[in-house]
């Protein structure tokens, strides 16, 4: 069956360190890879997505996420972070076969 | 942008009575939508997928005759789970797709059931 999987459940960074998120999935074929963050209290957003193209796909709010497709990864990146990236972010296939999430939290 | 509202936020209700949870696209036209079930620090679990006028289709595992769905209108989709019990509570989120962009969730901000 088809899963996705995230490495880290919880992350604690200070502000301006570097993030990278792991994200792998278990199946091969096309690809349809989604990045979602949950802000406290917010609904679920889109942060970026990748159908095909460029393996390097820019999102929103600085974030980037880079397909691999050997390493059947799509991990989620942001160079320096800041407070306001507390949140838990959600990887998904298709939409629809959902990692269980990474709670990020930033230290100011 | 598009936004999924949920109603009720939060509700608390008898075990064996049914609860009833609204998911409204408010600018938009959803083609369909999507139910979703969240556990404590798990992901995210589709229950089940809705096109306006026809059947819902359940995933494997799913009670249809439990977790009732119907798309009545490409605003809206009503969720009611039946004779409630403490192992339906949970954390249920709606998502809908517009007709124009149709590789996009646009979500709700979920429904927290409780069943005493």
């Amino acid at each position: 069956a088809q899963s996705v999987s995230q490495h880290n459940h919880h992350v604690i960074l200070s502000e301006a360190a570097s993030l990278e998120l792991g994200c792998n999935y278990s199946y091969g074929g096309t690809v349809n890879l989604f990045w979602y963050v949950q802000y406290p209290g917010q609904h679920l957003q889109l942060l970026l997505k990748y159908f095909s193209g460029d393996p390097l796909v820019k999102g929103i709010k600085g974030f980037e996420a880079e397909f691999i497709k050997s390493k059947f990864s799509f991990n989620l990146r942001k160079p320096s972070v800041q407070w306001s990236d507390t949140a838990e972010y959600f990887c998904a296939s298709y939409q629809l076969i959902w990692g269980a999430g990474t709670k990020l939290i930033i230290k100011p | 942008g598009a936004v999924v509202s949920q109603h009720p936020s939060r509700v608390i209700c008898k075990s064996g009575t049914s609860v009833k949870i609204e998911c409204r696209s408010l600018d938009f036209q959803a083609t369909t939508m999507f139910w979703y079930r969240q556990f404590p620090k798990q992901s995210l679990m589709l229950m089940a997928t809705s096109n306006e006028g026809s059947k819902a289709t359940y995933e494997q595992g799913v009670e249809k005759d439990k977790f009732l769905i119907n798309h009545a209108s490409l605003t809206l989709s009503t969720l009611t789970v039946t004779s409630a019990h403490p192992e339906d509570s949970s954390f249920y989120i709606c998502s809908a797709i517009a007709r124009q962009v149709t590789d996009t969730q646009y979500f709700g901000p979920g429904t927290r059931l409780t069943v005493l």
